[in-house]
């Protein structure tokens, strides 16, 4: 089974910007579906949103929609999720996880993406900070 | 968004007794095309979530088979047939049936 590998913790200050990286160990597969999760300090688990790099496809959880970035960079199979105008409240833990890609059927006759986090990364401490 | 509520959100348990942990949606998770996306997720103690299972009830690979998950619409159950104590950790349920994918609370599963 394969390993992400993500970036490592980061401090920031208010108002500022994070971006962490996620990685797959030993693969440069495009096939994948790929979710972005946050647990705050004691919290449970939040979804941010998704990609399918390999269609392009951005999904974003509406309370993140305006400050949260996802993009991913084929050529070395790495994804990437920035989020600004960071506070206080944004100190977490983000992990990145991904699965295979299933598209589904929507109710609009458009697509819907399922995101089933199969695999998990180690996580990134992002620490917001004055 | 829809509303995952787990219970117990805290589950003492001896060694050997079985557990199980209810989670119910505030939507049917029965998608059109015929399956439901009710997916369970183990987190260890300093640890990263792990999917222990999907759709219901589908074991991951490697799960021990003491683990088993039943379930339709809004109801679902995570049952552990003889509680180990590497066992010990947050459950929590997820449902990918509506964007934005959306956990339960979790369940503090511990050793009595």
């Amino acid at each position: 089974q394969e390993h992400l590998v993500q970036s490592g913790a980061e401090v920031k200050k208010p108002g500022s910007s994070v971006k962490v990286s996620c990685k797959a160990s030993g693969g440069t597969s495009n096939s994948y579906s790929i979710s972005w999760v946050r647990q705050a300090p004691g919290q449970g688990l939040e979804w941010m949103g998704g990609s399918i790099p390999l269609f392009g496809t951005l999904t974003y959880a509406q309370r993140f929609q305006d400050r949260v970035t996802i993009t991913a960079d084929k050529s070395t199979s790495t994804d990437y999720m920035e989020l600004s105008s960071l506070t206080s409240e944004d100190t977490a833990i983000y992990y990145c996880a991904r699965a295979d890609i299933v598209v589904l059927p929507a109710v609009d006759g458009g697509d819907f993406y399922y995101y089933g986090m199969d695999v998990w990364g180690p996580g990134t401490t992002v620490t917001v900070s004055s | 968004d829809v509303v995952m509520t787990q219970s117990p959100l805290s589950l003492p348990v001896t060694l050997g007794q079985p557990a199980s942990i209810s989670c119910r949606s505030s939507q049917s998770l029965l998608y059109s095309d015929g399956n439901t996306y009710l997916n369970w997720f183990q987190q260890r103690p300093g640890q990263s979530p792990r999917r222990l299972i999907y759709k219901v009830s589908n074991r991951d690979s490697g799960v021990p088979d003491r683990f088993s998950g039943s379930g339709s619409g809004t109801e679902f159950t995570l049952e552990i047939r003889r509680v180990e104590a590497e066992d010990v950790g947050i459950y929590f349920c997820m449902q990918g049936a509506h964007w934005p994918h959306t956990f339960g609370q979790g369940t503090n599963l511990e050793i009595k």
